[in-house]
């Protein structure tokens, strides 16, 4: 299967804990993507890389949210001392870049529950 | 960015053609109008994308006003596995922007 892959599929953890996702984008795509998602809602924007720069992060991109794409390549997301607020979906996408209007492909999300 | 309006729900029998309305007032010229189906517990998939007139692809049509204040997706004969979540989307930007979508359930 060579689309967006990310890991793990699900995560329970206990208010405080740190918790770290990743994302493995389609190879060959420069954007990569994170949204969140909470039950009965779209998905919501939270930060994009172009190659290993961060372009842009949503204002629901709190200081104990954090992202990287050190390569280039795969991404993670990490939530520092987790709030039950912070059950959702997370959701990567990837696209080849280069125009505002390139399909992004998603994953299949890691769901996250905070207990 | 232009704010979009769907219906919340809409109800199909197998077989059918279903068309979904999305109204997007404010549609800037350089904005595109793209539409992801979502089932539970999955990322949202890409369905087609446009900027006017119609748009056909494999799974779907796209059909938009000139004046583009709306569009209209069109499903041809849905089956129980359309049963999912439509969004539409109006940006021309990397930052998509998604609404709550309409959730479409087909009957047997």
């Amino acid at each position: 299967d060579t689309g967006v892959s990310q890991n793990p599929r699900h995560k329970i953890t206990k208010r405080g804990q740190n918790v770290t996702f990743r994302c493995d984008p389609i190879s060959e795509h420069n954007r990569l993507y994170w949204y969140r998602q909470t039950l009965g809602q779209g998905p919501e924007f939270l930060t994009y890389f172009q190659n290993e720069a961060q372009l842009e992060k949503s204002r629901l991109l709190s200081d104990r949210f954090s992202a990287e794409r050190p390569k280039g390549s795969f991404s993670t997301l990490e939530i520092q001392r987790t709030e039950q607020g912070d059950s959702a979906m997370y959701l990567c996408a990837s696209s080849l870049g280069g125009s505002g209007t390139d399909t992004q492909y998603f994953g299949p999300g890691t769901r996250l529950t905070v207990l | 960015l232009a704010k979009t309006t769907q219906p919340i729900s809409m109800d199909s029998y197998e077989g059918q053609e279903v068309n979904i309305t999305c109204s997007h007032n404010n549609i800037a010229t350089n904005d595109y109008i793209t539409w992801y189906q979502q089932f539970p517990s999955q990322g949202p998939r890409f369905i087609i994308q446009g900027y006017k007139t119609k748009v056909t692809n494999e799974v779907a049509s796209l059909f938009i006003p000139a004046d583009r204040k709306s569009s209209t997706l069109s499903l041809p004969r849905v089956s129980l596995s359309d049963t999912a979540v439509y969004y539409c989307l109006v940006h021309n930007t990397d930052k998509l922007i998604f609404g709550t979508g309409t959730r479409l359930q087909v009957f047997p």
